[in-house]
């Protein structure tokens, strides 16, 4: 079953700070955070793993709440490259990723 | 090296066409995917292979037909397709399996069927 991302579009200035959230309605084993820009394939940014161990980019965080099956990443101080798709991806034991529907974040000079 | 290739990086091909799409990696990962993604929609997983087994067909049609011949090594055999199959085809691995590892996504190969 596909997560659920929000919100659904942001637009920020440079320099300012960005939240998206995903959530599952089942148990997750990770959540993989994923940027594609346009033309271009899907980008590593970082993976949450059940039991609080973090993998992925140094500029960029997140959160995950096994209990509640939620994932937050925080942008923070953003930059122009930051501009892109966002994707979450929840996998279950059987390397089943489903990806929510994606949060376009559009960052301003 | 995080590279996975993939070839061609663009196809266009007639509905009575036979063609492949070709996915490689050589970071020693034992599972391999297939994704299609559609304009301004998410990937959406279509095949897995785990130690060169097919773990997962996510009821894809039948002109679809993947191939793994080795562990480096991810075909994908396209016959009789649709217009509507027209998106990026994506091929992703991972190091094993169990549902923690990084996927590495190629750049895809745009495939428009005409």
């Amino acid at each position: 079953q596909q997560p659920v991302q929000s919100p659904q579009a942001v637009i920020l200035r440079e320099g300012e700070d960005a939240v998206i959230n995903c959530s599952s309605s089942k148990a997750l084993y990770s959540v993989h955070w994923y940027r594609q820009k346009h033309g271009e394939a899907p980008v590593f940014l970082m993976i949450l793993l059940k039991g609080g161990e973090q993998k992925g980019h140094e500029k960029i965080s997140a959160s995950f709440n096994e209990k509640k099956q939620q994932s937050s990443l925080y942008l923070t101080a953003s930059q122009l490259s930051y501009s892109g798709t966002y994707f979450c991806g929840t996998e279950g034991w059987n390397n089943d990723m489903r990806f929510g529907a994606g949060t376009r974040l559009t960052v301003k000079p | 090296d995080t590279e996975v290739t993939q070839t061609p990086k663009h196809l266009v091909m007639g509905m009575t066409n036979k063609k492949s799409l070709k996915c490689e990696q050589h970071m020693g990962h034992r599972a391999m995917y297939w994704y299609k993604q559609k304009a301004k929609k998410p990937p959406e997983l279509m095949f897995v292979y785990s130690y060169e087994k097919l773990s997962i067909n996510e009821s894809v049609p039948s002109r679809f037909s993947p191939e793994c011949p080795n562990s480096s090594l991810l075909n994908l055999h396209l016959h009789a397709l649709q217009p509507e199959d027209s998106a990026l085809y994506l091929c992703a691995s991972s190091q094993g399996g169990g549902g923690t590892d990084t996927q590495y996504f190629g750049p895809g190969t745009r495939l428009t069927v005409l």
